[in-house]
């Protein structure tokens, strides 16, 4: 199957710094990724829709500004959280659509823990 | 809008016993059902979709019918093992969409 891999897996950073999340289609191309949030023992919730070559779609409650996502080119996206914050220490998961089946099912990286101090 | 509805965890089972966790869905469409799988500290996996009504999904002895006059996806296996421990999340996409996923459920098997 599609191969996504995301890097890091696991970032500790000090409060007030940033930090950049990579999420790569290893063998195929995708114009669109999704970026998922998920709380410990919670499910996943989207953040985001990154669309290569424009701009990012935003879930109600996401801040813009603090998480900013890039997708250029058609196999790496990024999520780049912004002066973080203890709360934004999660699980961050990226997933992309394989084929152009609207419905097709997503592939998962394996997923990027930040841990803010 | 769209929306995911499985069974509150966790569910607690002995070696070689059947499992049921129940999925219920909410789509003004006609999405396609997942059940995903996350082993601890990793990311998600597919078990198993259905793409349309009456399909039927099945991977390592897991099943899961669509189920359009319920508005279902419950998972099913008959004779479950320690291997199988994780969280189970049952999903849908609709169209151009992400996957909207349930609550998840965590499945501890012992020996």
């Amino acid at each position: 199957g599609a191969v996504v891999s995301q890097h890091p897996s696991r970032v500790i950073c000090k409060s007030g710094t940033s930090v950049k999340i990579e999420c790569r289609s290893l063998d195929f191309q995708a114009t669109t990724m999704f970026w998922y949030r998920q709380f410990p023992k919670q499910s996943l919730m989207l953040m985001a829709t990154s669309n290569e070559g424009s701009k990012a779609t935003y879930e109600q409650g996401v801040e813009k500004d603090k998480f900013l996502i890039n997708h250029a080119s058609l196999t790496l996206s990024t999520l780049t959280v912004t002066s973080a914050h203890p709360e934004d220490s999660s699980f961050y998961i990226c997933s992309a659509p394989s084929g152009l089946a609207g419905t097709g099912e997503l592939f998962f990286g394996e997923g990027s823990r930040l841990t803010v101090l | 809008g769209d929306s995911v509805t499985q069974m509150e965890g966790p569910v607690t089972l002995s070696e070689e016993a059947f499992l049921t966790i129940n999925c219920t869905y909410t789509a003004t469409g006609y999405p396609s059902l997942f059940w995903y799988v996350q082993y601890p500290g990793e990311g998600l996996q597919l078990l198993l979709k259905a793409t349309k009504a009456d399909d039927k999904g099945s991977n390592k002895g897991f099943e899961a019918t669509y189920r359009k006059e319920t508005t279902s996806f419950h998972l099913e296996k008959g004779s479950v093992q320690v291997s199988d421990s994780a969280v189970y999340f049952c999903a849908l996409r609709a169209a151009g969409t992400a996957l909207i996923f349930g609550k998840g459920t965590t499945l501890s098997v012992s020996s």
